[in-house]
């Protein structure tokens, strides 16, 4: 079956531009999630959901980090007046159910965001 | 707060040579503990998973026990292949149930 895919997978701002990443989870995922990855660093947690709700923002660096999960499918992710300390590879990952800590999480492929 | 430290790469290694990548964490009760496995150009799959204490996960050869006494959760293989170069991530998710924590990765190449 399909996995967890992201768009764009490149995307290249300005300094100032504003960008939008999407993330299509696994059909029937309960739970998504999106990471943060410097380079050569570990993924860092930005937000979560739960379906539509949103239940964990605390990762998410300033309030120009904005995500959205609308109809508890896709979720997008805005950054606004992109800063070049945003550049990273934005990863979203799906998980099947809404509660413990024994499922696993499902991870697309990223988008790389490089602020110029 | 909830923290992984594995040991930083790279690790160069022949081919059919032992593979260990050290990791240990810091949280609290009861986590569920991850490897993850990056190879080049593609996104991070799972690897193997252990969810209680003196669990052992294992896939592709690759085999890692939950040691509670001293907060562990290392990665060995007996013999890597050169197919094993990728960076490796310990992971943890915590008792609360959500999001994962991961450590720096370890960044391994298998030489021919």
């Amino acid at each position: 079956g399909a996995g967890v895919s992201q768009s764009p997978r490149y995307k290249v701002a300005k300094r100032g531009q504003d960008v939008a990443l999407r993330c299509d989870p696994i059909s029937g995922h309960v739970s998504l999630f999106w990471y943060q990855q410097a380079l050569g660093q570990g993924p860092e947690f930005l937000t979560y959901f739960q379906n539509e709700a949103q239940l964990d923002k605390s990762g998410l660096p300033s309030d120009r980090f904005f995500a959205e999960r609308p109809e508890g499918s896709v979720s997008t992710l805005k950054i606004q007046r992109t800063q070049q300390e945003d550049s990273a590879v934005y990863l979203c990952a799906s998980s099947l159910v809404s509660s413990g800590n024994t499922d696993t999480q499902y991870f697309g492929p990223g988008t790389r965001l490089t602020v110029l | 707060g909830d923290s992984v430290t594995q040991m930083e790469g790279p690790v160069t290694l022949s081919e059919e040579a032992f593979l260990t990548i050290n990791c240990t964490y810091t949280a609290t009760g009861y986590p569920s503990l991850f490897w993850y496995v990056q190879y080049p150009g593609e996104g991070l799959q799972l690897l193997l998973k252990a969810t209680k204490a003196d669990d052992k996960g294992s896939n592709k050869g690759f085999e890692a026990t939950y040691r509670k006494e001293t907060t562990s959760f290392h990665l060995e293989k007996g013999s890597v292949q050169v197919s094993d170069s990728a960076v490796y991530f310990c992971a943890l998710r915590g008792a609360a149930g959500n999001k994962l924590t991961f450590g720096g990765g370890t960044r391994v190449l298998v030489k021919p």
